[in-house]
């Protein structure tokens, strides 16, 4: 597509549900990156895939998060028995495999989980 | 760890003025910077990006120089205008793939 595409741009959901929040990076963008910006604070890595693999989770808080790109496209976060500190914006980027044009990022998918 | 520093937190300027955001971080190998801007319940929108071999960027009233050595970035904003409103975020890139962004700066910009 033109830009990158995230769903759903809200979701609100109970403590303890699971949750799958997903990215449609740009046409033709190789890398991939998950980041989640507390308020008031700048995004944060979680993870990245080039392709279909995914090279560093290393950001991932814990566990119950995942995340896969399996036909190097679309790519899927999870985030399974969801608490309400995981309530937060998660934004997707893509970009070329060197990034040396950056990142263009999604509007996010704002969490709350009551 | 690269570390991202963005001063000040909050800015208010009334229309016209000419304004400089700042971007420091601690450790001076980088492969680029980007400037991004982010609206209320908006993506983030990409303004400048600044190769590790650049010394700056312009794109229209936007101008943002960047000296590595000392690890600091400025976002210069001639002719502020009240659109201009917005939180803008440095996002530092070091030789792996991932950014490291600041906490941004809010900009006010009073008519």
């Amino acid at each position: 597509g033109a830009g990158v595409s995230q769903s759903p741009r809200y979701k609100v959901t109970k403590r303890g549900q699971d949750v799958a929040l997903r990215c449609d990076p740009i046409s033709g963008h190789v890398s991939l990156y998950w980041y989640r910006q507390a308020l008031g604070q700048g995004p944060e890595f979680l993870t990245y895939f080039n392709y279909e693999a995914q090279q560093d989770k290393s950001g991932l808080p814990n566990d119950r998060f995942s995340a896969e790109r399996p036909e190097g496209s679309i790519s899927t976060l999870t985030i399974q028995r969801t608490e309400q500190r995981d309530s937060a914006m998660y934004r997707c980027a893509s970009s070329s495999l060197t990034g040396t044009r950056g990142y263009t990022f999604g509007s996010g998918t704002r969490l709350t989980v009551v | 760890k690269q570390e991202v520093t963005q001063i000040p937190a909050a800015l208010s300027v009334p229309e016209g003025e000419n304004l400089v955001l700042n971007c420091s971080f601690t450790d001076s190998a980088i492969y680029n910077l980007q400037w991004f801007r982010q609206d209320p319940g908006k993506g983030l929108t990409s303004l400048l990006l600044i190769q590790s071999s650049q010394r700056e960027q312009t794109s229209g009233r936007l101008n943002a120089s960047l000296d590595k050595s000392s690890g600091r970035s400025t976002l210069y904003i001639a002719a502020s205008q009240p659109g201009d409103s917005a939180t803008y975020l440095c996002a530092v890139r070091p030789g792996g793939n991932q950014f490291y962004f600041g906490t941004g700066t809010s900009l006010t910009v009073i008519p």
